[in-house]
């Protein structure tokens, strides 16, 4: 049983530059969320989608980031001119519907330098 | 509107007890914990979705009192396995209580020493 894989695993990127992450959820999740965590805390919601709709977004999710599930598929999380505030591990997620239980994937670690 | 978890840090010897708990100002609708080890993604150990509801899992339980707006994780004969940071995750009121949006504490340090 595959679980939730991300891609990269870890990213080192300049100031200014763009990066983007890649989800693939559990197979037939159709809800896939992306949180975001830094050190110390616990993660914190950025965004959600039911199938390729993307439904709520959250106020951390400023203009540089967007993200998208094309196909409802596998999801992808762009940050446009990242800041050194961008660094994280951006986590993601999946859950069945109708199901309670979230998912998380292993993470990608975003290191601006 | 972020769930309270105490204590901040435990440390155990194998075979001790640990209780985490967490909290919340705003109603429950279910509660939901994850364990999370250095460099790894949190995992999942159970939800609780009823107030009252108690479940098991191995030697890691949990309870919800739904009307005191918090739960407990009980750790029983701790291995050396179970350390890792513990967060508990409380879905957004304005979700209707659906819990694709979850708000996590930040997080207890448990450490269990041979």
């Amino acid at each position: 049983d595959t679980g939730v894989s991300q891609d990269p695993r870890h990213k080192i990127t300049k100031r200014g530059q763009n990066v983007t992450f890649r989800c693939d959820p559990i197979s037939e999740h159709n809800r896939l969320y992306w949180y975001r965590q830094t050190l110390g805390q616990g993660p914190e919601f950025l965004t959600y989608f039911q199938n390729e709709a993307q439904l709520e977004k959250s106020r951390l999710l400023s203009d540089r980031f967007s993200a998208e599930r094309p196909k409802g598929s596998f999801s992808t999380l762009e940050i446009q001119r990242t800041e050194q505030g961008d660094s994280a591990m951006y986590l993601c997620a999946s859950s069945p519907e109708p199901g309670n239980t979230i998912y998380f994937g292993e993470g990608s670690w975003l290191t601006v330098v | 509107q972020q769930p309270v978890q105490s204590p901040q840090a435990v440390i155990l010897r194998e075979g001790e007890d640990a209780v985490i708990n967490c909290s919340s100002s705003k109603a429950l609708y279910s509660v939901h914990w994850y364990r999370q080890k250095h460099g790894e993604a949190p995992v999942f150990l159970m939800i609780l979705l009823k107030g009252g509801e108690q479940k098991g899992h191995d030697k890691i339980s949990a309870s919800f009192n739904e009307k005191k707006q918090q739960s407990s994780l009980y750790l029983t004969a701790s291995q050396l396995s179970y350390s890792g940071t513990y967060f508990c995750g409380t879905p957004d009121r304005n979700s209707g209580g659906s819990n694709y949006k979850l708000t996590f504490g930040k997080g207890t340090l448990l450490t269990v020493n041979p």
